[in-house]
């Protein structure tokens, strides 16, 4: 079976630019996660999409948003980018909003923000 | 608030030499706590969820404990290929899972 995957892996913009990072969930899976992790630190976790609603935000600007398909898939944009935006983007996918269902991560998006 | 501390921060081992990671944490209701395997530039590995205290997981050389305040990750006899960064996340029943900073390990040959 397929693990989650993303597009693009690599993206270089400058600041000011917009972004669009692009998910694929596990086949089944209906709930999907962005987090984004900066070189040396763990994932924070910035939103949590289950069955198309947004179920969760994390503490990070109104810049950021997301959505997510009909087909599970989930778009995260980032607008206004900042140098500081530059980390992974990981999205990651699970069965349900269940606490106890482990995540399974994609390879993630590297965004270079110049 | 819900936090997780890993330590320590860096580990050094020969290969053979056995070792322990540590996952202190505090929560309001643990629902889960997952360990991941993290390779430089890629997303995290999935390795072990525990759910309650006295529960134990194994995968090859990787052995996760859970007690009512922390995790240990025991790595035996580790070999080259087991070098990453090693995270913790937990969840408490809400939407966000928290994770730790991880530890960087590395297995000299």
């Amino acid at each position: 079976d397929a693990g989650v995957t993303q597009s693009p892996t690599h993206l270089i913009k400058t600041r000011g630019q917009h972004v669009t990072l692009r998910c694929s969930p596990i086949s089944g899976h209906k709930s999907v996660s962005w987090y984004q992790q900066v070189l040396g630190q763990g994932p924070q976790f910035i939103f949590q999409y289950y069955e198309k609603e947004e179920r969760g935000r994390g503490n990070f600007p109104d810049r950021f948003s997301a959505r997510q398909f009909p087909n599970y898939s989930s778009e995260l944009n980032v607008n206004a980018l900042l140098l500081g935006d530059s980390a992974l983007y990981l999205c990651a996918s699970s069965w349900t909003l269940a606490g106890y269902n482990e995540q399974f991560f994609g390879p993630g998006t590297r965004l270079t923000v110049l | 608030e819900d936090q997780v501390t890993q330590s320590p921060e860096a580990l050094r081992l020969q290969e053979g030499e056995s070792s322990s990671l540590n996952c202190s944490y505090t929560v309001s209701g643990l629902r889960g706590l997952f360990w991941y395997r993290q390779d430089p530039g890629k997303g995290p590995e999935f390795l072990f969820t525990l759910y309650s205290a006295g529960e134990e997981k194994e995968k090859e050389r990787l052995k996760a404990t859970l007690t009512k305040k922390e995790s240990f990750l025991h790595i035996t006899a580790p070999k080259p290929e087991d070098s990453a960064t090693y995270l913790c996340a937990v969840n408490s029943g809400t939407y966000k899972y928290i994770f730790g900073t991880g530890t960087r390990l590395k297995v000299l040959a």
